[in-house]
C-alpha cells in the first residue's frame, strides 16, 4: 500500500515564473491538504480539499491555487513566483476514520531564484 | 484559537527517557491532542494523540493533566535516530500552523 507520494522532488524556478505541484493521496484517503514549509519553521497550511473542492484555507495569496481530481489526487499551483516561496511543500491526506491523523508525503522542495 | 508553547530544544543521551511538555491554554473541550514527528526533509509522522490521562503505544507515551492546558510526552530510552522535531498539535490546529516545534537532539 503506497503512502502519500508527491512530484517532483526538487525543482527550481525563477521568480515571475509559474509552478506545478502533483500529490497522491495514501490509498482510501479522500481529503489532501497542502502546506508550506520555510527553513527552519513548522508546516503552515495553505488549504484543503474535499470532494474535489476547496474546504478550508490558510492565509496564503490568491496566487495560491490548487484542484482535486476525482481519483483524490491534488494540484498545488503557485503563479508570479517570488523569493519567499522557496520553500519545501508537503500533501498530508486522511480519510474519514482516521480525523486525528494525517499522513505526509515527502514534500516537494522549491527553489525560486 | 489556542496557542502552543513548546520548548525550542533539548539535548539528550541515547538510552535517557526525554519528557517533552507543550502548552496549549485555551484548548477546545473537544479537541484532542497529537503529536508529530518530523526528520529533515523528510513530512511530518504521526507519533500518538489522546484527551486526557495517559495513553501509550508503541512509540511513546502521553500524558494529559485533568486541565488539559498542557500535554508531555514521553520518549523511553531514546536511540540516536530518535533526532528530530516533535510537533504538539490540538486536533483544531491540523488544518493551520504548527508551529516551531521542539528539536531533540540525541547524542551518543
Amino acid at each position: 500500500d503506497a503512502g502519500v507520494t508527491q512530484s517532483p522532488t526538487h525543482l527550481i524556478k525563477t521568480r515571475g515564473q509559474q509552478v506545478t505541484l502533483r500529490c497522491s493521496p495514501k490509498s482510501g484517503h479522500d481529503t489532501v491538504s497542502w502546506y508550506q514549509q520555510a527553513l527552519g519553521q513548522g508546516p503552515q497550511f495553505i488549504f484543503q480539499y474535499y470532494e474535489e473542492e476547496e474546504r478550508q484555507r490558510g492565509n496564503f495569496p490568491d496566487r495560491f491555487s490548487g484542484h482535486q481530481f476525482p481519483n483524490y489526487s491534488s494540484e498545488l499551483n503557485v503563479n508570479a513566483l517570488l523569493l519567499g516561496d522557496s520553500a519545501l511543500y508537503l500533501c498530508a491526506s486522511r480519510g474519514l476514520a482516521e480525523s486525528y491523523e494525517q499522513y505526509f508525503g515527502p514534500g516537494t522542495r522549491l527553489t525560486v531564484t | 484559537l489556542a496557542k502552543t508553547t513548546q520548548p525550542i530544544s533539548m539535548d539528550s543521551y541515547e538510552g535517557q527517557e526525554v519528557n517533552i511538555t507543550c502548552s496549549h491554554n485555551n484548548i477546545a473541550t473537544n479537541d484532542y491532542i497529537t503529536w508529530y514527528q518530523q526528520f529533515p526533509s523528510q513530512g511530518p509522522r504521526f507519533i500518538i494523540q489522546g484527551y486526557k490521562t495517559k495513553v501509550t503505544n508503541e512509540v511513546a507515551s502521553l500524558f494529559i493533566p485533568a486541565d488539559r492546558k498542557s500535554s508531555t510526552l514521553s520518549l523511553p530510552r531514546v536511540s540516536l535516530s530518535d533526532t528530530a522535531v516533535y510537533y504538539c498539535l490540538p486536533k483544531s490546529f491540523q488544518k493551520l500552523v504548527f508551529g516551531t516545534g521542539t528539536r531533540l537532539l540525541v547524542s551518543p
